[in-house]
């Protein structure tokens, strides 16, 4: 079946502006969460949706947000945007629950100049 | 806070050489622990997992035992070749499976060399 997908792949934004990533989790899969990979701070997680419900947060500021819809796709938005957000943004899906694995995209390579 | 620890690389190594990435971790509850490999420009790949204390993760000539005791997930191959060539993270994840999202180490580089 399908795995995780990610749109877009690539993007360069301007400092200020606002982007929105967007994912598609695997069929079947309810819980869809959100990490950021940078160099300096390596994988951190940023949020879980689970039922169209934010059911966890990373430590980020409010500028990080995001959404899940009726079909479990999920986008996440960053507004004013800085340069320290340039980052690869993955999405990741899951069957919720103890021991379940979480299946990653290939991710999102945000640049912002 | 649950945390994870892993050697960091790069690691080096020549073709057909025994291959241990140590990792441990800390956690309040009983976590699951994985091994995920991210090649050049890629996402995260599941390579292998264990959900409890003894149980052995295995894939493509990887394996990795659960130790409790020793809060320890250390990740071996036997003979490694150029194509392992990657970024290898330990993880853990919490006993709700993903409500805090999953912990990962900083990532250990290996290096392959023919």
């Amino acid at each position: 079946k399908a795995g995780v997908t990610q749109t877009p792949r690539y993007l360069i934004k301007t400092r200020g502006q606002q982007v929105t990533l967007s994912c598609s989790p695997i069929s079947g899969h309810r819980s869809v969460s959100w990490y950021q990979q940078t160099p300096g701070q390596g994988l951190q997680f940023l949020f879980e949706y689970f039922s169209e419900t934010q059911r966890n947060k990373g430590n980020f500021p409010g500028r990080f947000s995001g959404r899940q819809f009726s079909n479990s796709r999920s986008e996440m938005n960053v507004s004013t945007l800085e340069l320290g957000d340039s980052a690869l943004y993955l999405c990741a899906s899951s069957q919720r629950g103890s021991g379940n694995t979480i299946y990653f995209g290939e991710g999102s390579w945000l640049t912002v100049v | 806070g649950d945390s994870v620890t892993q050697m960091e690389g790069p690691v080096t190594l020549s073709e057909e050489a025994f291959l241990t990435i140590n990792c441990t971790y800390t956690a309040t509850g009983y976590p699951s622990l994985f091994w995920y490999v991210q090649y050049p420009g890629e996402g995260l790949q599941l390579l292998l997992k264990a959900t409890k204390a003894d149980d052995k993760g295995s894939n493509k000539g990887f394996e990795a035992t659960y130790r409790k005791e020793t809060t320890s997930f250390h990740l071996e191959k036997g003979s490694v070749q150029v194509s392992d060539s990657a970024v290898y993270f330990c993880a853990l994840s919490d006993e709700g499976g993903g409500a805090d999202g999953l912990t990962f180490g900083k990532g250990t580089h290996l290096i392959i060399q023919p």
